[in-house]
């Protein structure tokens, strides 16, 4: 089947304006995971979707970042008043929701602000 | 707190021959999961191989298999037989039981496959 899927892939945005991005996970997975990798590094982990619910959002740096998953399937990750500190790869992973259960990532977003 | 450590920045291997790429990890959870994942150029991680903390038997995946030394806590990716398609990025991460079901990820080692 289909993997996870993000939109847009590439995203040139100017200091201070808002921004969406979106990820469509695995059909069937219950668990979404948001992570933001900046050059030369791991990603870091911004929160955790169990259904509809961010079961964790102790990543998240501030709160100019927000992410929804208002059915249980598409989240959406929203970052108002962007700084030139938030350009980095955003990526999205799903799982079927077990503790257990490993993660599989889609291919990123890549976001600029300028 | 968890902590992944990657020591090797960068790596070469010859094509055909087998590479080790070391993970550290410090944690205080009892049972945890160790997973390692590749980033070619294009961005995507892809899922490779993953060992829980209880498992007693080294994990293996076709040409990929996971040293894991529980007292040392070290988790080491061998890959066998490196193919031109192995150049990429690798990532070791870890999920703790009583640290949610997030992943922490070390810095990344870069494997460069020579011909």
């Amino acid at each position: 089947g289909a993997g996870v899927s993000q939109t847009p892939s590439n995203k040139v945005t100017e200091k201070g304006k808002y921004v969406e991005l979106r990820c469509d996970p695995i059909s069937g997975h219950t668990a979404l995971y948001w992570y933001r990798q900046s050059l030369g590094q791991g990603p870091e982990f911004l929160i955790y979707f169990q259904g509809t619910g961010a079961a964790d959002d102790s990543g998240l740096p501030n709160d100019r970042f927000f992410a929804v998953r208002p059915e249980g399937s598409v989240s959406t990750l929203k970052i108002q008043r962007t700084e030139r500190g938030d350009s980095a790869v955003y990526l999205c992973a799903s799982s079927s929701g077990s503790s257990a259960e490993t993660q599989y990532f889609g291919p990123g977003t890549r976001l600029l602000v300028l | 707190a968890q902590k992944i450590t990657q020591t090797q920045p960068g790596m070469f291997v010859q094509e055909k021959e087998a590479v080790t790429l070391d993970c550290t990890y410090d944690t205080s959870d009892q049972s945890y999961g160790l997973f390692w994942y590749k980033q070619p150029s294009s961005g995507e991680m892809i899922f490779l191989i993953y060992q829980g903390s209880y498992d007693e038997q080294n994990a293996t995946e076709g040409r990929y298999s996971l040293n894991f030394q529980k007292a040392r806590k070290s988790a080491n990716l061998v890959i066998s037989a490196s193919q031109l398609g192995d150049s990429a990025m690798y990532f070791c991460a870890m999920r703790g039981n009583n640290a949610g079901n997030m992943l922490t990820f070390g810095g990344g080692t870069r494997l460069m496959v020579k011909p």
